[in-house]
């Protein structure tokens, strides 16, 4: 069964911190998504990749494919980046196989 | 960036009654989806849907749950005969490369 497991869950930290969030992933998934859902709920997806690194902004997202793992990292965070961020895998139909989600505060 | 609408963006009805949801892709494609996320649950995959046609659906997509695309540009998610588990935000969302997810309705059976 395809599943995405997210950690941590919860994370708060200070402005300016640099920020990681992991992602575990099953076989059968054939690349990760990242997403961002705001309090209002809506939802943008920040990467797709199937391997190495994608950079854009002060946002860097990485994938091992061999360990099937992944990470988020937010360099120089700030309040604005407060949100949830949910690592997807995507399935044989490019459907989404949604992880939790890891709720980011970060406070002034 | 391809646009996503969907309408409306918060339904209530009464459980049993039958509700639709409407995404409209603002330009043309061929891969939609329909995800739900039950409140502060995570999203899950509904149903996705490829030239017309269902290509996966998941187990939560069962009898009472039906998509269509009846005119070419509005994609539809059907609930027949709404229960209370229903209560929801749905997503629908299209492939561009990678997906783009409408704002959802947030639908409330009660």
């Amino acid at each position: 069964k395809n599943e995405v497991e997210q950690s941590p869950q919860n994370l708060t930290a200070q402005e300016g911190e640099f920020i990681t969030i992991n992602c575990s992933y099953s076989v059968g998934i054939s690349a990760l998504h990242w997403l961002q859902q705001h309090p209002g709920g809506g939802i943008v997806s920040l990467f797709m990749l199937s391997s190495g690194k994608k950079k854009h902004g002060r946002l860097i997202a990485t994938i091992n494919i061999q360990e099937k793992h992944s990470s988020l990292h937010i360099t120089a965070s700030h309040p604005r980046d407060s949100a949830v961020y949910i690592c997807a895998g995507v399935g044989s139909n490019y459907q989404l196989i949604w992880g939790a989600g890891t709720k980011l505060i970060i406070k002034p | 960036e391809p646009e996503v609408t969907q309408t409306p963006s918060h339904q209530v009805t009464q459980m049993g009654q039958e509700v639709i949801l409407r995404c409209v892709p603002i330009s043309n494609h061929l891969y939609f989806y329909w995800y739900r996320q039950i409140l502060g649950q995570k999203v899950e995959f509904l149903v996705s849907f490829y030239n017309n046609e269902i290509s996966e659906k998941s187990e939560i997509f069962d009898d009472q749950f039906s998509v269509e695309r009846p005119d070419g540009s509005n994609f539809t998610l059907k609930i027949r005969s709404t229960k209370l588990e229903d209560s929801a935000m749905y997503f629908c969302a299209l492939l561009a490369g990678r997906q783009f997810f409408g704002p959802g309705t947030r639908l409330t059976v009660l």
